[in-house]
């Protein structure tokens, strides 16, 4: 059974760094083609893609938030970490992370989210 | 702004049909990209509906079906069901790097 569970500050404060852990188990991140994304969504609004590690380590992130996003793996604990530096209110979001296969193209499984809050 | 564009709300009598639509462009659903759909009930998170067109993940009913033209692609709900009653996503890849992974301003929808 594949899961995944994010974990996090529910409440951060503004120029502050976000940090955001998914633990997931049932599948690997040493299996070829085996990806794992973070994917937010604003209260009321719609999803949006932020980045993307892959078994091979390459990592692929939003241009519109890439100067502030990094994405990393620990394959030993099955976990895959995002970091969002100088977050702002508009950051306040859900934040979900989900497999996605390269062979499925398609994002399969996800977490249940964890909301965040950014206030002062 | 999302990428891909979708009408905000659609609505249906239960046992009618609906559809919804996806709008992208020529570097995403046009360059022939897979199309998949998602299905959130508010409060939790997406669930996969239909993958590569046609692909159901085990246990979702045929009643859901999809279609591709062009930069467009289709969601249709035959038989609605009360239980139908959620927010709906498209997603595809879009070979502009700047973007990548993107997904459609979704829709919701409401069975009368």
């Amino acid at each position: 059974q594949v899961t995944l569970r994010e974990s996090g500050p529910a409440l951060v404060k503004p120029t502050q760094t976000l940090t955001l852990t998914c633990t997931f188990s049932g599948f690997s991140l040493r299996a070829s083609q085996m990806s794992v994304s973070w994917v937010r969504q604003p209260p009321g609004k719609a999803l949006e893609w932020l980045a993307l590690i892959d078994w091979d380590d390459n990592k692929y992130y939003t241009s519109s938030l890439k100067t502030r996003l990094t994405i990393s793996k620990d394959t030993s604990k099955n976990q895959v970490v995002l970091a969002l530096t100088n977050v702002d209110p508009l950051d306040t979001a859900t934040y979900f992370c989900a497999r996605l296969p390269y062979d499925l193209y398609a994002f399969d499984a996800w977490g249940p989210g964890t909301l965040v809050t950014v206030s002062s | 702004q999302s990428v891909l564009t979708q009408p905000p709300s659609v609505s249906g009598a239960p046992g009618q049909r609906v559809t919804i639509s996806c709008t992208g462009s020529s570097s995403n659903i046009g360059a022939n990209m897979d199309v998949n759909w998602y299905q959130q009930i508010p409060g939790t998170a997406p669930k996969l509906l239909v993958n590569r067109e046609s692909n159901r993940p085990s246990g979702v009913p045929d009643r859901f079906s999809v279609s591709k033209s062009g930069t467009s692609a289709s969601l249709a709900i035959n038989g609605l069901q009360d239980e139908d009653e959620a927010d709906y996503y498209c997603q595809s890849y879009d070979i502009n790097p700047s973007v990548r992974w993107v997904f459609g301003s979704g829709t919701k929808l409401t069975v009368l």
